[in-house]
């Protein structure tokens, strides 16, 4: 299994400020996940992170609005730009399990509390 | 549509009961599929992958039908510790997986 950790745990915020998550991983992972889990909802997937490229973001996500650095293999953040109240969310980082064939291990995730 | 649809719950359920979850997915292309648990304010966690032949772990059988596209758990002798939301999960064949919007069971005493 994989140990992820992710900071901040939560944090509320002001309308228009940004916010940055960081995700840290026990073992070299080639791809990280940035999921979204709304309140009372499943989980969105809001991009993938590779190392060394560009992140790649399904639809309805953009680079502008929810920027991602992928400086080593152990390590991710995701930025919240200028955040409304529509972004209070949970936000989760995860990885692909090195034994099981798609399982995924989450971070703890970030509660976002935009006001 | 959604591409992984689920029972919408909540099922509250006296301990020692069976209850039955299923989940239908879009994409007859799927390959893989999963059962996940997330605890109230926790993150999701594998309970088990589900196999064409079906399987079963303990109190928990997993059956996948492709034909009609169709998965479920099957959760025997309820505990109030299987109180928590089910996630459908399947592998859509694009970067990652794709999950359904839970099913919440509460075992109750």
């Amino acid at each position: 299994s994989a140990v992820i950790s992710q900071k901040p745990s939560r944090d509320i915020c002001q309308r228009g400020t940004s916010l940055t998550i960081q995700c840290q991983v026990d073992s070299q992972v080639t791809m990280m996940f940035w999921y979204r889990q709304q309140p009372g909802q499943s989980l969105t997937l809001i991009a993938t992170a590779n190392q060394g490229s560009e992140a790649t973001y399904e639809s309805g996500f953009v680079i502008d609005k929810f920027p991602i650095s992928r400086p080593n293999l152990t390590f991710s953040t995701l930025t919240v730009s200028n955040m409304s109240p529509e972004d209070s969310s949970i936000y989760l980082c995860s990885v692909e399990s090195r034994g099981t064939t798609g399982e995924l291990f989450f971070g703890e995730g970030s509660r976002l509390t935009v006001l | 549509r959604k591409e992984v649809e689920q029972d919408p719950g909540p099922f509250n359920v006296p301990e020692g009961a069976t209850v039955a979850f299923n989940c239908t997915y879009s994409n007859s292309a799927s390959q893989s599929f999963f059962w996940y648990r997330q605890d109230c304010r926790k993150e999701p966690k594998l309970l088990m992958s589900v196999y064409s032949s079906g399987n079963e772990d303990g109190r928990f059988t997993a059956q996948l039908n492709r034909a009609s596209q169709y998965i479920s758990l099957l959760i025997r002798d309820s505990k109030l510790s299987d109180s928590a939301t089910y996630l459908c999960v399947v592998d859509t064949g694009r970067r990652a997986l794709t999950f359904g919007s839970g099913t919440r069971l509460q075992v109750q005493p």
